[in-house]
């Protein structure tokens, strides 16, 4: 069975703490996202991967950054984490390179900021 | 860009309706697309994916449609049931990028 893990499910820090989430994926998969999801605005891509130690950005990657130091493992960082960066994220994974494309996600990380 | 609708936003049917989720794409060069349902507070758990070669797929009482040309995609729930209750989301890949829809919040009263 195919798993995307989230290290946390639920998270409360305090503004300018550095904030890590973790993801970690067992489908030996290129690709892995991060997305937030906020109500009203859907889900935004903040950043992807394609491989080890690439990384590009998304729609909204102002305040974050990513690490990829191995294939299965994708980590964002909040360097100092302020209330706007409230919300739940997301963090999945899919095949680069032939495939279905099918896109596998985690169960959520809900980051509370106060 | 790729624009991903998803109509109604919000959808309440009493148990053992059948009914149709609608998502509609505006660039319809695109490699797949994929139906999701997504929990309180949870992840977004796979449905159904369509290759872009493919018209249709099954999965027990749902049943996903893709037509390229008209840049449509449905997906149809059979008999339905409370616990179909979710929000039910679109996606299409292309060139290494998921686009989404907002979603279709299911309710479906006992």
């Amino acid at each position: 069975d195919v798993k995307v893990t989230q290290s946390s499910r639920y998270l409360v820090k305090r503004t300018g703490e550095k904030v890590f989430l973790e993801c970690v994926q067992d489908m030996d998969h290129e690709n892995m996202f991060w997305y937030r999801q906020d109500p009203g605005l859907g889900l935004r891509l903040i950043y992807f991967s394609y491989d080890v130690k690439m990384k590009e950005k998304g729609d909204i990657p102002e305040g974050y950054s990513v690490s990829r130091e191995k294939k299965e493992r994708f980590s964002l960082i909040l360097e100092s984490a302020s209330t706007n960066q409230t919300s739940m994220y997301l963090c999945a994974s899919s095949f680069f390179t032939g495939g279905t494309g099918e896109l596998f996600f985690g169960e959520g990380s809900r980051l509370t900021v106060l | 860009k790729q624009e991903v609708t998803q109509i109604p936003a919000a959808l309440s049917v009493p148990e053992g309706e059948n009914l149709v989720l609608n998502c509609s794409f505006t660039d319809s060069a695109i490699y797949n697309l994929q139906w999701f349902r997504q929990d309180p507070g949870k992840g977004l758990t796979s449905l159904l994916l369509i290759q872009s070669s493919q018209r249709e797929q099954t999965s027990g009482r749902l049943n996903a449609s893709l037509d390229k040309s008209s840049g449509r995609s449905t997906l149809y729930i059979a008999a339905s049931q409370p616990g179909d209750s979710a929000t039910y989301l679109c996606a299409n890949y292309n060139f290494n990028k998921f686009y989404f829809g907002s979603g279709t919040k299911l309710n479906v009263k006992p």
